[in-house]
């Protein structure tokens, strides 16, 4: 079973619009990871955060860590009609090898 | 430098067959890593692999097997295919330089059918 649980499902926005997707998680982390996917492809790496830092910035995403209250979120500021795709959170557990674990994702639309 | 490959990119199987997927990690990378998709169950880890040997394993029956080659290269095989087995299999790979940061870079992904 997954162990994070993404919302909203779904996020339906215009471009130039701010979008924001969270995630929560179940166990202690070492790291947590956020991937985009298009269309049933492969998964690309937007950005890691480690279980000590609580913000992280790279180009228009921003994420923020909250392990108090396991939970993280991403903010792709002034979207684009080609940030549409989904978004998955991925935790490494600690000891966890290598071993992601996914969330549910949330699937983003941004109209032109 | 050249990303994750993996071949084939589709395949069509009946119940009953067994089938090979084979994973061509980033250059310098050491760790492979299997994932399966479906709409149902989503991204699930398969098995990990790091200088052949299999470091971790997700909950799949042993029907689901692996393998790592020196150079890195590694194949997964499913025997006696489900209807269930229908997903997109995606392979990860990561340097693995012994932290537990590393980043994962995932491949095109082959979607299997099973008819």
């Amino acid at each position: 079973s997954q162990q994070g649980e993404e919302d909203p499902q779904a996020l339906s926005i215009q471009e130039g619009e701010n979008a924001t997707m969270n995630c929560s998680y179940k166990t202690s982390i070492n790291n947590l990871q956020w991937y985009r996917q298009n269309s049933g492809r492969g998964l690309v790496h937007l950005i890691l955060i480690r279980s000590n830092e609580r913000e992280k910035h790279s180009g228009r995403l921003r994420v923020t860590l909250d392990t108090s209250k396991k939970s993280s979120s991403l903010l792709i500021t002034a979207s684009r009609a080609a940030d549409t795709a989904s978004y998955f959170c991925a935790t490494e557990k600690r000891g966890g090898f290598q071993k992601l674990v996914f969330g549910t994702g949330t699937r983003l639309l941004v109209s032109p | 430098k050249a990303g994750v490959t993996q071949t084939p990119r589709y395949l069509i199987k009946t119940r009953g067959q067994q089938v090979t997927l084979s994973c061509s990690p980033i250059s310098g990378h050491r760790s492979v890593s299997w994932y399966q998709q479906t709409p149902g169950q989503g991204l699930q880890f398969l098995f990990e692999y790091f200088s052949e040997t299999q470091r971790n394993k997700g909950n799949f029956p042993g029907r689901f097997s692996g393998r790592q080659f020196s150079n890195s290269r590694s194949e997964m095989n499913v025997s006696t295919l489900e209807l269930g087995d229908s997903a997109l299999y995606l392979c990860a790979s990561s340097i693995s330089s012994g932290s537990t940061t590393d980043t994962q870079y995932f491949g095109p992904g082959t979607r299997l059918t099973v008819l």
